[in-house]
């Protein structure tokens, strides 16, 4: 499969703990994103990379989130301290800056967080 | 980036086009109107894009009004498997990011 791929898959923790999303996005995409989307809602914009660059973060994006792709390829997402307002599925998509369709975003499947 | 307003909820027969309306009415001039959908459980899904001429591709139609204040989304023929959320999006094609900013979109039910 050469899709957007993220793991894991369903995460279940208890409030104050750290956890760790990664996202492994279709090769040579330069450009990755992360979403957050409640039950109900559309995803929320949290933060995008270009490369190995973090170009921009949400305000969503508090200080207990930290967002990293340290060799632009893949991206790992943790969120420390978690609380139950952290409860969401995580999404991440991936794009090529190039090309004519330069707003077709790539979506994985996403990581789904339950803080007990 | 334009707002965009999308009926909560719509249905359909199965068979029949689903007709899916958008109003951008402050939409810029260089901006571009995107359609994405969401399977349940799912991550989104690009459906198609345009400017100001209407588009087809495999999965759909988009037609933009002259104004450029609204759009539709026209799944032909729809099936089944089109039961999802849609959601419209204005984005700035000139803007470096690219980033999508997703409103709570259209509930479509395709009934068999």
């Amino acid at each position: 499969d050469t899709g957007v791929s993220q793991d894991p898959r369903h995460k279940i923790t208890k409030r104050g703990q750290n956890v760790t999303f990664r996202c492994d996005p279709i090769s040579e995409h330069n450009r990755l994103y992360w979403y957050r989307q409640t039950l109900g809602q559309g995803p929320e914009f949290l933060t995008y990379f270009q490369n190995e660059a973090q170009l921009e973060k949400s305000r969503l994006l508090s200080d207990r989130f930290s967002a990293e792709r340290p060799k632009g390829s893949f991206s790992t997402l943790e969120i420390q301290r978690t609380e139950q307002g952290d409860s969401a599925m995580y999404l991440c998509a991936s794009s090529h800056r190039r090309g004519a369709n330069t707003g077709e975003l790539f979506f994985g499947e996403g990581s789904r967080l339950t803080v007990l | 980036d334009a707002k965009t307003t999308q009926p909560t909820s719509m249905d359909c027969a199965e068979g029949r086009a689903a007709n899916l309306p958008c109003n951008h009415s402050t939409i810029s001039g260089n901006e571009y109107v995107y359609w994405y959908r969401q399977i349940h459980s799912q991550g989104p899904q690009y459906i198609i894009h345009g400017l100001k001429n209407n588009e087809t591709n495999e999965m759909a139609s988009l037609i933009i009004t002259e104004d450029r204040k609204s759009s539709t989304l026209i799944l032909p023929h729809a099936t089944l498997r089109d039961t999802a959320v849609y959601y419209c999006i204005v984005i700035l094609q000139m803007d470096s990011s690219y980033k999508l900013i997703f409103g709570s979109g259209t509930r479509l039910l395709v009934r068999p």
